[in-house]
């Protein structure tokens, strides 16, 4: 079974730009989870998607906001983008909301 | 809020010897304690994960136990491989899900 996919690998961006991340979970897994990793903070939850509805979302600005598709697959995009967005971006699936997560390898995303 | 302490940051062991990752975590409505490793360059993996109604698990070189009463619980890797070498991350959630909360890591070394 493949695992979480996650597109593009490798994104630099400028100030101000918009960015779209892609995450395509595990086939089967109706629940994506998107989290943001930087080395200062360590691993944060950014929101969670189920049957296509949002149904969690952490504590971050307006600007990072995602959905999911009739085929679970996800999408975060981030607005008006900071320096302090550069990060590694992880999404995880899993079969439903209290179930394990499995992650892909990740959106690392550059801002100049 | 609910936070989840690591300890150590970094743990340097000689091929063979034994490894221990300590957590302690604040919410104790918290049931479920998954383990992930992060090789350089890839996502988090499960290695394995406990719930509150066990007291200790274990997968062949891989033994996590939990202390609900002091809200600790610890990852213990015998016969240290230097493949074994990684960023190790603890979580603690309420059935997985949005409420995990993440250590802040440890980068393990397996000297060869």
């Amino acid at each position: 079974k493949a695992g979480v996919t996650q597109t593009p690998r490798y994104l630099i961006k400028t100030r101000g730009q918009q960015v779209t991340l892609s995450c395509s979970p595990i086939s089967g897994h109706r629940s994506v989870s998107w989290y943001q990793q930087t080395p200062g903070q360590g691993l944060q939850f950014l929101f969670e998607y189920f049957s296509e509805t949002q149904r969690n979302k952490g504590n971050f600005p307006g600007r990072f906001s995602g959905r999911q598709f009739s085929n679970s697959r996800s999408e975060m995009n981030v607005s008006t983008l900071e320096l302090g967005d550069s990060a590694l971006y992880l999404c995880a699936s899993s079969f439903g909301l209290a179930d394990e997560q499995f992650f892909g390898p990740g959106t690392r995303l550059t801002v100049l | 809020g609910e936070n989840v302490e690591q300890h150590p940051s970094t743990l340097s062991v000689q091929e063979g010897d034994s490894a221990v990752i300590k957590c302690t975590y604040s919410d104790s409505a918290s049931n479920y304690f998954p383990w992930y490793k992060q090789e350089l360059g890839k996502g988090p993996q499960l290695i394995i994960d406990i719930r509150s109604n066990v007291g200790e698990k274990k997968d062949q070189r891989i033994a996590v136990t939990l202390n609900k009463t002091a809200k600790h619980f610890s990852l213990h890797i015998t016969e240290t491989q230097p493949e074994d070498s990684a960023v190790y991350f603890c979580a603690a959630s309420i059935d997985g899900g949005f409420k995990t909360i993440f250590g802040a890591g440890t980068r393990l070394f397996v000297k060869a």
